[in-house]
């Protein structure tokens, strides 16, 4: 049972517009979510979290929104450049702290 | 910031024989380490976490004489696959969760690719 969910396998944009990335989570006790970048053959870069107490976290060109009732969540980048291309990864933390990761959205952002 | 260097990058290794990847966080403790094993094109799935000084607690179907996990120091943890066998050829990544980063700190390694032939 996939408690992190990714339904886009791959996302295509153009340079200098919108990429907006989601996931959607089963279980309402994760109480924190972070998003990862990652290339082949490396291990995930962090890019950027929220608590499950807030709505909005920016940080320069992303930002996440959260949407409780939803249980839903999305990473935006504005704006999109060419070495954003990667693939993202949606993660909850759950008790323990453990991460649930989604599978992972492929995006190619062309110039 | 926050750094966990992962070693070795790359291994072939032949079938029946160990291997050990190593995992170290260079600039700060890390309590507790998870470890990850990716398949191509899928997700991250968590094998097991481990904190210093205990033994590992492993997720659902993972066997704990197969992956045997060490976490000797708050730097270093290492996970190895005993009596290798091509269908435990992936792509292993740690994560190491920091002490003090109030933030909820999660750095992962660069990750190890295993070959068994």
């Amino acid at each position: 049972d996939q408690q992190v969910k990714q339904n886009s396998p791959s996302l295509s944009v153009q340079e200098g517009r919108i990429s907006i990335l989601n996931c959607d989570y089963t279980n309402s006790m994760f109480d924190y979510f972070l998003w990862y970048k990652k290339y082949p053959a490396e291990g995930p870069t962090f890019l950027i979290s929220i608590s499950s107490i807030k709505d909005k976290n920016e940080d320069g060109r992303f930002t996440v929104f959260l949407n409780k009732s939803a249980k839903h969540l999305s990473l935006h980048i504005v704006p999109s450049q060419p070495g954003d291309s990667a693939v993202y990864f949606c993660a909850a933390r759950e008790y323990g702290n453990k991460l649930v990761f989604g599978a992972g959205t492929i995006l190619r952002v062309k110039s | 910031g926050a750094v966990v260097s992962q070693h070795p990058s790359w291994v072939i290794c032949k079938s029946g024989t160990s291997v050990k990847i190593e995992c170290r966080s260079l600039d700060f403790q890390a309590t507790t380490m998870f470890w990850y094993r990716q398949f191509p094109k899928q997700s991250l799935m968590l094998m097991a976490t481990s904190n210093e000084g205990s033994k590992a607690t492993y997720e659902q179907g993972v066997e704990k004489d197969k992956f045997l996990i060490n976490h000797a120091s708050l730097t270093l943890s290492t996970l190895t696959v005993t009596s290798a066998h091509p269908e435990d050829s992936s792509f292993y990544i740690c994560s190491a969760r920091q002490r003090d980063r109030g933030r909820y700190g999660y750095t992962f390694g660069s990750g190890t690719r295993l070959t068994v032939v």
